[in-house]
């Protein structure tokens, strides 16, 4: 059964920095793309961003409302997604979902998503 | 960016009813188009992908249609299961982007 399960959620303040993970298993994650999304307080979704597999060197994308202060990273060895969140705003209050990029086709859709994490940013 | 519209951004409707959800993008994306749904407090859930194809385990109620910049996601006969909010998402290119979602309600 595929499982992803964030943690590291929690209350920090703004200008600081926090850092989520989501623990995967029950499926093959070296070999996967994975991606964040966030969902802001009563709001719609947000794509954060995506990093590719080992095969693809390990690339990343992001949303421009996060580029230059995020940064996802992967521990294949752990089978585990990081999103490194720094200068962090009131506005990044969200909860964080990562999701794992099943290819279809000629694109990674997101297939599996997990519980998700609540950030609250606020001094 | 390309920017996803969806409409309405509400919908009340009745059990059995048919709805229909319009996605429309600022520019093409081919097929390249998701729909999710999502429940009060849970994650989304995947039900349709390449705009018209039907994740596995997806009721066949569920219908998605078009190419370019108009899409559709058709419920044919609304459960009360199926009250929730459904978003689409592109990926024809990066950044990725969602419709704002439209929250469907029972009448």
């Amino acid at each position: 059964e595929v499982q992803l399960v964030e943690s590291g959620g929690g209350l920090v303040q703004p200008g600081r920095s926090l850092r989520l993970s989501c623990a995967a298993s029950g499926f093959t994650f070296s070999d996967q793309y994975a991606d964040w999304v966030r969902q802001a307080p009563g709001k719609g979704l947000e794509w954060v961003g995506r990093t590719r597999d080992k095969a693809h060197s390990y690339t990343t994308e992001y949303a421009a409302s996060v580029k230059g202060r995020f940064i996802i990273s992967r521990d294949d060895s752990k089978n585990s997604l990081y999103l490194q969140m720094n200068s962090l705003r009131t506005e990044d209050t969200a909860v964080y979902y990562c999701a794992r990029a099943i290819k279809f086709t000629e694109v990674y859709y997101l297939v599996y998503w997990g519980q998700g994490t609540l950030v609250t940013v606020s001094s | 960016d390309i920017q996803l519209t969806q409409s309405p951004s509400f919908l009340s409707a009745s059990v059995g009813d048919r709805v229909t959800i319009t996605c429309r993008a600022s520019q093409g994306i081919s097929s390249y188009l998701a729909w999710y749904q999502q429940k009060p407090g849970k994650a989304p859930k995947f039900l349709i992908y390449d705009a018209s194809t039907l994740q596995s385990g997806v009721p066949s109620r569920f219908s998605g249609s078009g190419s370019g910049t108009e899409f559709t996601l058709t419920i044919s006969s609304l459960q009360p299961e199926d009250f929730a909010t459904y978003y689409c998402q592109h990926f024809n290119n990066y950044p990725i982007t969602f419709g704002q979602g439209t929250r469907l309600e029972i009448k």
